[in-house]
């Protein structure tokens, strides 16, 4: 498949282990901060989402925490499986239209 | 139910032709909108269609244009090609034009090469 990010910020975590991926969003009036995930050679699929108003929201095995005093937004997954192995993308959205800004990416590589 | 499905998957073209790329929406779905994802970077909104109007554009210019049609099928047309504009493109349906939590569906994307 093709390669999503080339030069991307790497985070390399072994299998089993809980993972943390981070993210600076710019735009203090985003109403809605979301964490995608992108396969090699596929569209982003969405992981978990959460609103301005929450600074803590759980899914299955992920976590998204969102810090609006210095503008960051981070994703836990736990107990990492080599299936995580992707291009994760936060993106930001002020609700007013479907226009999300993307964050740079991060790969996550699992290890066995 | 159906999910967002885009064509064709990967196209070549030369510089200075024009290239027309083709999206349904996934089910129920009103609004579609377009992205450019350059390799190596995050996906960039070029604009987004609802109900057959477009009610948003990001900095992309003119030659950079679209269609929503009565189905909410869209097309993304792109004239006088540049090699820049070689990326992944992709499409995005939801049911409404605002973001409301959760439901903004991504396509797999068309490949388009600039020669």
């Amino acid at each position: 498949g093709e390669s999503v990010g080339l030069h991307l910020p790497t985070l390399s975590v072994q299998e089993g282990d809980n993972s943390i991926i981070n993210c600076a969003y710019s735009n203090s009036a985003s109403d809605y901060f979301i964490w995608y995930k992108q396969e090699s050679g596929k569209g982003p699929q969405f992981i978990i989402d959460i609103r301005s108003n929450m600074d803590k929201r759980q899914g299955q095995r992920v976590t998204v925490l969102l810090n609006k005093t210095v503008k960051h937004l981070s994703l836990q997954i736990a107990a990492t499986q080599p299936g995580d192995s992707a291009v994760y993308f936060c993106a930001e959205t002020s609700g007013t239209a479907s226009k999300l800004t993307f964050g740079t990416g991060t790969r996550l590589q699992v290890t066995l | 139910e159906t999910g967002v499905t885009q064509s064709p998957t990967h196209l070549i073209k030369t510089r200075g032709q024009q290239v027309t790329l083709r999206c349904s929406s996934q089910s129920g779905h009103n609004t579609v909108s377009w992205y450019q994802q350059a390799l190596g970077q995050g996906p960039q909104f070029i604009f987004q269609y609802y109900r057959e109007e477009e009610n948003g554009r990001g900095n992309f210019p003119p030659r950079f244009s679209g269609l929503q049609f009565p189905n909410y099928s869209s097309e993304l047309n792109v004239n006088a090609l540049e090699l820049d504009d070689s990326a992944l493109y992709l499409c995005a349906s939801s049911s409404d034009y605002y973001y409301g939590g959760g439901e903004l569906f991504f396509g797999e994307g068309s490949r388009l090469t600039v020669l």
